[in-house]
């Protein structure tokens, strides 16, 4: 089973950092993912993390920690583009298949 | 990246009809496809993992026989919704796994209407 918890909402201005956890409890985990989703689109790939410690990409870096069930966005230098829902997904390995789950979400709002 | 292409991106339906929403892997083949379902302001729910050539394997709580599920080749799953009721509307959306791609890929997602 999962459950995998993220803030619901968050706020932060133009040029910010901004942190975004996720914690999670699951069987057969075999890595973390964090997806961007503008409203009504697709999401899309920001991070993989599937060993603990720091993967930076640009504006955006992701920490694992496997023993604390613990992850987090970075995103630098905000911008207003950047205003969109954050989802954190935890790949599990369950009777033989591997399976994407999503986290409650997280919804950011960047403002001038 | 890899490319999932989902059909229709919007469909609106009568209250007892059956809707059957298309997810195809466009250059690559997926053995799985997975299918999710998304309420406003809301996160991805899985609803099934589709199987090519096996029946799919559905999460708790989602009715196989509401949701029927067909993954008949490599390169297409399709989810019909059957006897739709306006609590069915919501934003349906698609993945699958290219093995050369540790990420999954995504279609465009549909949005489902029942009125």
């Amino acid at each position: 089973g999962q459950n995998i918890d993220q803030p619901t909402e968050m706020t932060a201005t133009e040029g910010a950092i901004v942190q975004i956890n996720c914690t999670y409890q699951t069987s057969g985990f075999n890595g973390l993912f964090w997806y961007q989703q503008h409203a009504g689109e697709a999401p899309t790939f920001l991070s993989y993390n599937v060993l603990d410690g720091l993967e930076e990409k640009g504006r955006f870096s992701s920490f694992l920690s496997r023993s604390k069930g613990y992850s987090y966005l970075l995103l630098k230098e905000l911008q207003m583009k950047d205003s969109a829902s954050y989802l954190c997904a935890v790949r599990e390995v369950d009777t033989g298949f591997q399976k994407l789950v999503f986290g409650t979400g997280t919804r950011l709002l960047v403002s001038p | 990246g890899a490319v999932v292409s989902q059909h229709p991106s919007r469909v609106i339906c009568k209250s007892g009809t059956s809707v059957k929403i298309e997810c195809r892997s466009l250059d690559f083949q997926a053995t799985t496809m997975f299918w999710y379902r998304q309420f406003p302001k809301q996160s991805l729910m899985l609803m099934a993992t589709s199987n090519e050539g096996s029946k799919a394997t559905y999460e708790q709580g989602v009715e196989k026989d509401k949701f029927l599920i067909n993954h008949a080749s490599l390169t297409l799953s399709t989810l019909t919704v059957t006897s739709a009721h306006p609590e069915d509307s919501s934003f349906y959306i698609c993945s699958a796994r290219d093995p050369r791609w540790t990420e999954a890929f995504f279609g465009q997602g549909t949005r489902l209407t029942v009125v």
